[in-house]
């Protein structure tokens, strides 16, 4: 079975400090993990997956197999970064998506 | 390139109906994905059809079924409604296989209540 936790329902930070949004997963292979995002009253948007190893709007996030976790990072926060995240596990292409309960960023003035 | 949309967007329908929901997948996919997201949780998988055939189903009864179509559009169909039905459903569309991207695009969703 495949689990993802994301233990903040909500996180509040002020404006330029740094911000580090939690996930962790549990699956005995090896997964694929994404973040989603959905700002007010805009559909789910994919912000990075850890095969891409990209930077977004200034957010990375590394794939911890030891630990089983996912973490978004970002070191200076941007009001425009208040939304809902997501984190996600996908066992394998093309399969489903499992989904965190997500985490509600709020980036304070 | 035209987005996933999904219609209607709001729906209401009371204990007992049945109920279809329709999906555009985005131009060139060939995989869609449906999910149902109750107030505060994440989306939950419903089922995944892949090239017309159902390819994946998650922990929902048979009342929920669906359909793709040639031009990769879908439906879901929910029976014998209950309370607890009442949720945003999603639908993602995808291009899936070797080489494509397996990356899936959400539509705003419907959101259905059911009294």
């Amino acid at each position: 079975a495949q689990r993802v936790t994301q233990p903040e329902k909500l996180l509040s930070v002020f404006k330029g400090a740094p911000v580090e949004l939690k996930c962790n997963y549990s699956y005995s292979g090896s997964p694929e993990l994404f973040w989603y995002v959905q700002y007010s009253r805009q559909r789910l948007q994919l912000l990075l997956r850890h095969i891409s190893r990209e930077s977004i709007k200034g957010f990375t996030a590394d794939l911890n197999k030891g630990e089983t976790s996912f973490h978004l990072k970002k070191p200076f926060a941007q009001e425009e970064d208040s939304a809902m995240y997501y984190c996600a596990l996908r066992a394998w292409s093309g399969s489903r998506l499992t989904f965190g309960e997500g985490t509600q960023l709020t980036v304070n003035p | 390139e035209t987005g996933v949309t999904q219609s209607p967007t709001h729906l209401i329908k009371t204990r007992g109906q049945q109920v279809t929901l329709r999906c555009s997948s985005q131009s060139g996919h060939n995989t869609v994905s449906w999910y149902q997201q109750a107030l505060g949780q994440g989306p939950q998988f419903i089922f995944q059809y892949y090239r017309e055939e159902e390819n994946g189903r998650g922990n929902f009864p048979p009342r929920f079924s669906g359909l793709q179509f040639p031009n990769y559009s879908s439906e879901l169909n929910v029976n014998a409604l209950e309370l607890d039905d009442s949720a945003l459903y999603l639908c993602a569309s995808s291009l899936e296989g070797q080489g494509a991207k397996n990356i899936q695009y959400f539509g705003a969703g419907t959101r259905l209540s059911v009294l």
